[in-house]
């Protein structure tokens, strides 16, 4: 089946730094692109999404790329606080699929 | 409307034994989406609706796994001759359209 592929596994920053997330997908159709972040013991909430007719978007604190012909796109948080620490997951709407997720920590 | 729905939270059972969960989505939401997710994992997908026609099933989902939306509005997931590897966060979205999911709290299996 179709993978989406998350890096890097963990990722920890100090407060007020940036932290960047990759992912990579493998299907050429693919053109919707949501990123969900999950604090523990919580469901997985919609954060920021972007799609194929772009190449970024900004929400406040939370950026998305999307580079089409590389097929990736990349999360960015900047001014990183600590209520920012928890995993975050890609995902490729249209295939369903999920990347393994990124535990975030970012201390004080 | 309070969001997607899962009943029961929690549920642990016997080695052998079927379960059924419940899935309440957003009542306009037509998508309906069963993942499963283990400690430490991204959601594995395993089934897909739109409205009451099962549109795609992933290979995770053995015989053993069968999920309805008979009216098209809340779906039912069922684990028959439960195994340990069974033991999971199952958890159930909805959407409508190619947007983003709404998920809910999910139903934690614990199979002794």
């Amino acid at each position: 089946g179709e993978n989406v592929e998350q890096h890097p596994s963990t990722l920890s920053v100090q407060e007020g730094d940036s932290a960047v997330i990759k992912c990579t997908y493998s299907d050429s159709a693919s053109n919707y692109f949501p990123w969900y972040k999950q604090e523990l013991g919580k469901r997985p909430q919609l954060i920021i999404d972007i799609r194929s007719n772009v190449g970024e978007k900004k929400d406040q604190r939370i950026a998305v790329t999307l580079n089409k012909t590389a097929k990736h796109f990349s999360l960015h948080i900047t001014e990183t606080q600590p209520e920012d620490s928890a995993v975050y997951f890609c995902a490729d709407a249209r295939d369903m699929r999920f990347g393994a997720g990124t535990r975030l920590t970012v201390k004080p | 409307d309070t969001g997607v729905s899962q009943n029961p939270r929690h549920k642990i059972t016997k080695r052998g034994q079927n379960v059924t969960f419940r899935c309440d989505p957003i009542s306009e939401h037509n998508r309906l989406y069963w993942y499963r997710q283990t400690l430490g994992q991204g959601p594995e997908f395993l089934t897909y609706f739109q409205n009451e026609a099962q549109l795609e099933k992933s290979r995770l989902l053995s015989d053993r796994f069968s999920a309805e939306r008979p009216k098209g509005s809340f779906s039912t997931l069922e684990i028959q001759r439960t195994e340990q590897g069974d033991s999971a966060m199952y958890l159930c979205a909805s959407s409508t359209g190619d947007n983003g999911y709404t998920f809910g709290s999910g139903t934690r299996l614990t199979v002794v």
